[in-house]
Order: structure tokens, then sequence, then C-alpha cells
């Protein structure tokens, strides 16, 4: 199975300020398609998961353009560009380029 | 608008049987894959089942294989979960989610509120 860990595991960002969260991959998450299928989640408080970016860099709809994701290999960042309240919860990436489809163990972003 | 609503958790003993229910409305349901996702107590997201868009293709999380089967009657709108032979690990809020396309691969893009499955004697 691809094993995805994420770091930090926990992060207490100023507002305003920005924030970034990694996630690697044990192997390669490029797709016989030529896509990479890496995907971030938000879970806010007593909330469930959303969508925020897919294959690696594409934000969904509704998504403020403060969010962006980018690609190294098989390193992968979400980056907040200035961090709001709103944006407190537990993040996730995810691959679904292989079966099983795996989750980092989360990151959780509070506010100081 | 989008929308996913679970049905059929509930309190059951370890060694039964619970089904899952996810109606969906708001967008064309065959057109697309969709999964089951839970979160134990405390604990992060993990993926348990998928399906494609037509239903002939199932996949599994290793942790499930043999004792849950994932499927969905398109005329419905409607996804299923048959979950047998529950251990007290599967305790767990499940949820729905729909995939971007229709085998699965480009994330999950729409989340039901989830349901609570306790097993527990």
């Amino acid at each position: 199975d691809i094993v995805v860990t994420q770091t930090p595991l926990s992060l207490s960002v100023t507002p305003g300020q920005p924030a970034s969260i990694s996630c690697k991959s044990s192997q390669s998450l490029l797709h016989g398609d030529g896509k990479t299928y890496l995907s971030w989640y938000l879970q806010k408080p007593g909330q469930s998961p959303q969508f925020l970016i897919n294959e690696v860099s594409n934000r969904f709809s509704g998504v403020p353009d403060r969010f962006s994701g980018s690609e190294s290999g098989t390193d992968f960042t979400l980056k907040i560009s200035r961090v709001e309240a709103e944006d407190v919860g537990v993040y996730y990436c995810m691959q679904s380029t292989e079966l099983p489809w795996t989750f980092g163990q989360g990151t959780k972003v509070e506010i100081k | 608008e989008v929308q996913l609503l679970e049905s059929g958790g509930g309190l059951v003993q370890p060694g039964g049987s619970l089904r899952l229910s996810c109606a969906a409305s708001g967008f064309t349901f065959s057109n697309y894959a969709m999964s089951w996702v839970r979160q134990a107590p405390g604990k992060g997201l993990e993926w348990v089942s998928a399906i494609s868009g037509g239903g002939a293709d199932t996949y599994y999380a290793d942790s499930v294989t043999g004792r849950f089967t994932i499927s969905r009657d398109n005329s419905k709108n409607t996804l299923y979960l048959q979950m047998n032979s529950l251990r007290a690990e599967d305790t767990a809020v499940y949820y729905c989610a729909k995939a971007m396309h229709y085998y699965g691969r480009g994330g999950l893009d729409v989340w039901g509120q989830g349901i609570t499955v306790p097993v527990s004697s």
C-alpha cells in the first residue's frame, strides 16, 4: 500500500501569517494516464470533511485562492498564504492513484 | 444542490450485520463513482470502499475485504454498504462521498454528514 505521511501533525498560526503542510508519499503518485491523484481536505470541528484541492493543485469550486497546492517528486505541499480564523480544523491529504486509496494522518491547524 | 444523506446506522453487537444507505440528489448519480470513508473516534480518515459509476467495479480496503460489500442502485440514486461480521474496531462515523469521476480517481468532492456505527456488546 502507498503510505502518505503528513507533517507537521499540528500547527499553531497567527492570523494573517502563512502556513504550510507537507504530505510525502512512499512512491510516485503519477498514474498511467499522466495525472497525479493527490487531493486535500479540511475537516472543520464537528463537521464532515470538505474538498479543497484535487490533482495536486486544482482548487475546488468556492475554495479561496489563499489555498494552493504544489508538488516536488513524491513531496506535496498545501500552502495557506494568509491564515484566517475559519481555516481551523484538521487537514488531510489523500492519494487515489493506486488502490487502496490512503489518507495522511491529518494536520491540526489552530489559531494563536 | 448536491446532497448525500446517510442512514441505517446504530448500535450493533460484535459479529452482527448492518446495512448503510446513502441517498444522493442534485447530480447524475450514475456518472460518478461513490465511496465510503470512516473515522474512528478521535482518529483520522480511513478509506473503506468505492464503486464505479455503473457498479461493475468495486474496491475495498484490506481491513474490510470479505466482510463488507458496496453496491448501488442507480435507479434509486442510492449507495449501500453491507457490513457483516462486525468487530469493535469497525466502530466509527461512516461517510458517504461522491468521487469526481466515473472510476473514482481525482478526489471526493461531496461528503455526507456521516452516520455513527458503534459495535459493542
